[in-house]
């Protein structure tokens, strides 16, 4: 079966633009997490949703959201993009989520570069 | 809170030799533990997890880690290195809500043919 789909794989923005990065889990997931991954960082939670709902949200800014449509598929956006916003956007599905046991998936992920 | 703590931020080994990358956690609660393995332009592929069954717990690629409670450690291991097993190596445990990851900070294996 498909695995986790990220579209678009590489994207370059002007500081000051938005943002809209697509992922589709794996069919009957339910659950998609996404993660920041910088250099400095290293990988940080940004949100997760579960049937539409927004069930956790890490520490970061108001420009950073993110939604879930009713076929589980999600997007995050990022608003006025500022340097320390380029980073690689991972996103990651789940049957439930809950069970984190159960394990999550995740894509390849989204390169966001903010000129 | 959660967290882990990855000893070494680059691991050089030799092909055929031992792989030991080192893994530490905190955990409040008993924790669920993961290793992730990540290739340049990839996202990350889950190689083992402990979810409180069996201390030792294998996983792909030849891979195993041991949860080891009065250490706090969750050490992996692979006792013949491959020049494929080159990649950035994550360890996460789970946050109180079960629904999110906290990484360490990675560990990049390099293997030197």
């Amino acid at each position: 079966k498909a695995g986790v789909t990220q579209t678009p794989r590489y994207l370059i923005k002007t500081r000051g633009q938005q943002v809209t990065l697509s992922c589709s889990p794996i069919s009957g997931h339910r659950s998609v997490s996404w993660y920041q991954q910088t250099p400095g960082q290293g990988l940080q939670f940004l949100f997760e949703y579960f049937s539409e709902t927004q069930r956790n949200k890490g520490n970061f800014p108001g420009r950073f959201s993110g939604r879930q449509f009713s076929n589980s598929r999600s997007e995050m956006n990022v608003s006025t993009l500022e340097l320390g916003d380029s980073a690689l956007y991972l996103c990651a599905s789940s049957l439930r989520g809950a069970e984190i046991a159960l394990g999550y998936t995740f894509g390849s992920g989204t390169r966001l570069t903010v000129v | 809170a959660q967290s882990v703590t990855q000893l070494g931020s680059h691991v050089s080994v030799s092909e055929g030799a031992l792989v030991l990358l080192r893994c530490n956690y905190s955990s409040s609660v008993p924790p669920y533990l993961f290793w992730y393995v990540q290739y340049p332009n990839q996202g990350l592929q889950l190689l083992l997890k402990y979810t409180s069954a069996a201390t030792l717990v294998k996983g792909i690629n030849g891979f195993e880690a041991e949860f080891k409670k009065s250490e706090t450690s969750f050490h992996l291991t692979k006792p013949s290195a491959h020049m494929s097993d080159a990649a950035e190596y994550f360890c996460a445990v789970t946050g109180n809500t079960g629904n999110q990851f906290y990484f360490g900070t990675g560990t990049s294996l390099t293997v030197i043919p």
